[in-house]
């Protein structure tokens, strides 16, 4: 069964630092993962996604990922962290064909602090 | 992206009623996931709805509960019945992007149960 992991349920960071939200996943096959984002009272905003090709993926509003086979991971990282930044993040995977849902992650609130 | 619009955006309902939810889509689309947010949770697949055909339901929800109707490519309704104060939830409608395999949100409903 797939499954996502995300390990902090909270992640502060100070403004212009960088800041990493941790994933990781289990999931026969070859996943697709994604990152989403939920500002207060927001629906999920889609951040970015990995299919297939190079392993670091870059998305909206500066935010990229590494998709780590090996180690099952998908680290959402950000070279230097904004307060506008603060939010819930969500990753999630879903088996790799079309018309399938995502399995989520519990989300991490990530605060950046001026 | 697709563009997706859910009503009502918020809504108190009283104990022992019952909501339909609307998603209309911008663009034609196969498969639509309806998820649940209940407050502090990540999100949980309540179903998925395939036009022309009997939605999908994920273990621990029943139809009687959230009955699902797909009439065409760009509509679905999902409607909470009976309601209780347990299902004071966000409701969120979903839809693939047929070329990227991204998933994109509604805004959500908001709903508080009285």
């Amino acid at each position: 069964a797939q499954s996502v992991a995300q390990p902090e349920d909270q992640v502060n960071v100070a403004e212009g630092n960088p800041l990493t939200v941790k994933c990781t996943y289990s999931v026969s096959g070859n996943p697709y993962l994604f990152w989403y984002v939920q500002y207060p009272n927001r629906g999920l905003q889609f951040l970015l996604k990995y299919i297939t090709g190079d392993n670091l993926v870059k998305g909206s509003y500066g935010f990229e990922a590494e998709f780590n086979k090996s180690q099952t991971s998908f680290h959402l990282k950000k070279p230097s962290a904004l307060v506008s930044d603060s939010a819930l993040y969500f990753c999630a995977v879903r088996w790799n064909s079309g018309n399938t849902p995502l399995v989520f992650g519990k989300g991490t609130r990530l605060s950046v602090i001026a | 992206s697709a563009v997706i619009s859910q009503k009502p955006s918020r809504d108190i309902c009283q104990r022992g009623t019952s909501l339909t939810i609307q998603c209309q889509v911008d663009s034609q689309v196969t498969m639509m996931f309806w998820y649940r947010q209940q407050p502090g949770q990540s999100l949980t697949l309540i179903a998925t709805a395939n036009q022309g055909s009997e939605a999908t339901y994920e273990s621990g929800f029943v139809i009687d509960k959230f009955p699902i109707s797909r009439p065409n490519l760009t509509f679905s309704t999902l409607t909470v019945s009976n309601m209780s104060p347990e299902d004071s939830s966000i409701y969120l409608c979903s839809v693939e992007d047929r070329v990227g395999y991204t998933i994109y949100f509604g805004e959500g409903s908001w709903l508080t149960v009285v």
